[in-house]
C-alpha cells in the first residue's frame, strides 16, 4: 500500500514570499500520479497542479512549481509570490496507474498554510 | 472542470436513523465514483469505490452494511449511513472517476452531525 507524508502540519510566510510544502511518499510502483490539492475554508477541494512520474520535468502552474524527486520519492510544492488567497490547507495526493482507473487517492495529513499580511 | 454537486450540503440527525447523500456528475459519465470521508482537522480517507451497476468495493475498516453505496447511473450515486451514531458526524466527499488518471474531481462535500 502506498502512504504519503506531509511533515509539516502548519507553515506561515509574509505575503509575496516563497514558501515550500513538503512531501513524501511510499511506492513500489514505477507509473503513478502525484497532485497538490488546496482546500479552502469552504472545503472544496482544488486541484492546485499535477506531476506525472514517468516526466523527469517539473510541474509549474504560473505561481506554483514542484520539485519531483523519483529516486528520493519527494514531491514538494512551492508558491512564489504568496497571496492572501493562498492560505488553506494543503494536501499531496498519490494515485496509482495500475488499476486502470479505479484507484482512488491516498492524501497526506495536510499542511495548513498561513499567510501573514 | 467538471461540474460536481452533493445533496444535501449538511445534514442533523437523531442516532439511530439513516440519511442518504447524493452526488451527481453533473456534465460528464462517471463510470467509478470514489467515497471520502473526513474528520475535523484530518485529511481524506478512501471509503469505497463503486462502478456503475455493480456493487462497491470498500476499504479496510470500512462497514459495508453500514454505508451503502448505490451507483446506479452514470451520473448518481448514493451513500447511505444507515444507523447512523455521533462516531459517524464526519465530512463526506464524493469523487466521479473518468478514465483520465490526471483527472480528478470533487464534489464540494456533506456534512453529517449525528446527535
Amino acid at each position: 500500500a502506498q502512504t504519503v507524508t506531509q511533515s509539516q502540519p502548519e507553515m506561515s510566510v509574509q505575503e509575496a514570499e516563497t514558501v515550500t510544502l513538503s512531501c513524501t511518499y511510499d511506492t513500489s510502483e514505477s507509473d503513478y500520479y502525484l497532485f497538490w490539492y488546496k482546500q479552502p475554508p469552504s472545503r472544496q477541494m482544488i486541484l492546485v497542479i499535477r506531476q506525472e512520474a514517468y516526466k523527469q520535468q517539473n510541474a509549474t502552474e504560473n505561481r506554483f512549481s514542484v520539485n519531483f524527486q523519483k529516486a528520493a520519492k519527494s514531491f514538494s510544492l512551492k508558491i512564489s509570490d504568496s497571496q492572501l488567497g493562498d492560505a488553506a490547507m494543503y494536501f499531496c495526493a498519490y494515485r496509482s496507474r495500475s488499476g486502470g482507473g479505479a484507484d482512488g487517492l491516498t492524501f497526506g495529513k495536510g499542511t495548513h498554510l498561513i499567510i501573514q499580511p | 472542470g467538471a461540474v460536481v454537486s452533493q445533496h444535501p450540503s449538511w445534514v442533523i440527525c437523531k442516532s439511530g436513523t439513516s440519511v442518504k447523500i447524493e452526488c451527481r456528475s453533473l456534465d460528464f459519465q462517471a463510470t467509478t465514483m470514489f467515497w471520502y470521508r473526513q474528520f475535523p482537522k484530518q485529511s481524506l480517507m478512501l471509503m469505497a469505490t463503486s462502478n456503475e451497476g455493480s456493487k462497491a468495493t470498500y476499504e479496510q475498516g470500512v462497514e459495508k452494511d453500514k454505508f451503502l453505496i448505490n451507483h446506479a447511473s452514470l451520473t448518481l450515486s448514493t451513500l447511505t449511513v444507515t444507523s447512523a451514531h455521533p462516531e459517524d458526524s464526519s465530512f463526506y466527499i464524493c469523487s466521479p472517476g473518468t478514465n483520465s488518471y490526471n483527472e480528478q474531481f470533487f464534489g464540494p462535500g456533506t456534512r453529517l452531525t449525528v446527535l
